[in-house]
């Protein structure tokens, strides 16, 4: 149980275009979906929290117009990039929580995009 | 501030144990946990220590002290599959966010 599915894998885009990256829960309905950022060899860098219905909390330093996240309904969530430039080129990753869930419960992550601006 | 530390590479031989420690000062606590995650692909959860000790979980156990703010993950019986990266994170703060650590580089040799 407890499956997250991300798509896409990985994308190709030219700078200057939009990117949507979708999260979904396929067993449990996610009221909380978070979305990170990882460069190589670098840990994983929280983006924003995102909870069902509202609006997104990002974390400071990212930019909120850029960076838009949609979590319209408990088994989705999305992530787009904005006017990608080259040095958004990273692994995305999303991770979910069920409202049942407690702080203490491990995240369900998703298995990733990689992103590619060329 | 929030600081994890982790080294960042660590080699060991197939079938060793290595031990990999994670030192926090964090503003609250509330619990430690260690994932594994191979190259470009998703972390996936190993262990959850809130109170002191050792818990133990197949072939991988994890160690927590609180008041000296360490943990450490603990492989046996090495396996080349176990080399990966493996992320502590802590979670802290009033909105018990997960801090997490810039991980340790495992290469396990046959």
């Amino acid at each position: 149980g407890a499956v997250v599915s991300q798509h896409p894998s990985w994308v190709i885009c030219k700078s200057g275009t939009s990117v949507k990256i979708e999260c979904r829960s396929l067993d449990f309905q996610a009221t909380t979906m978070f979305w990170y950022r990882q460069f190589p060899k670098q840990s994983l860098m929280l983006m924003a929290t995102s909870n069902e219905g509202s609006k997104a909390t990002y974390e400071q330093g990212v930019e909120k117009d850029k960076f838009l996240i949609n979590h319209a309904s408990l088994t989705l969530s999305t992530l787009t990039v904005t006017s990608a430039h080259p040095e958004d080129s990273s692994f995305y990753i999303c991770s979910a929580k069920a409202q049942t869930e407690t702080y203490n419960s491990p995240l369900h992550f998703g298995n990733g995009t990689r992103l590619t601006v060329t | 501030g929030q600081n994890i530390d982790q080294p960042t590479e660590m080699t060991a031989t197939e079938g060793a144990i290595v031990q990999i420690n994670c030192t926090y000062q964090t503003s609250g606590f509330n619990g430690l946990f260690w994932y594994q995650q191979h190259a470009g692909e998703a972390p996936t959860f190993l262990s959850y220590n809130v109170l002191d000790g050792l818990e133990e979980k197949g072939r991988f156990s994890s160690f927590l002290s609180r008041s000296k703010g360490y943990s450490y993950l603990l492989l046996k019986e090495l396996q080349m599959k176990d080399s990966a990266s493996y992320l502590c994170a802590v979670g802290a703060g009033n909105n018990r966010k997960l801090i997490w650590g810039l991980g340790t580089s495992l290469a396990v040799n046959p």
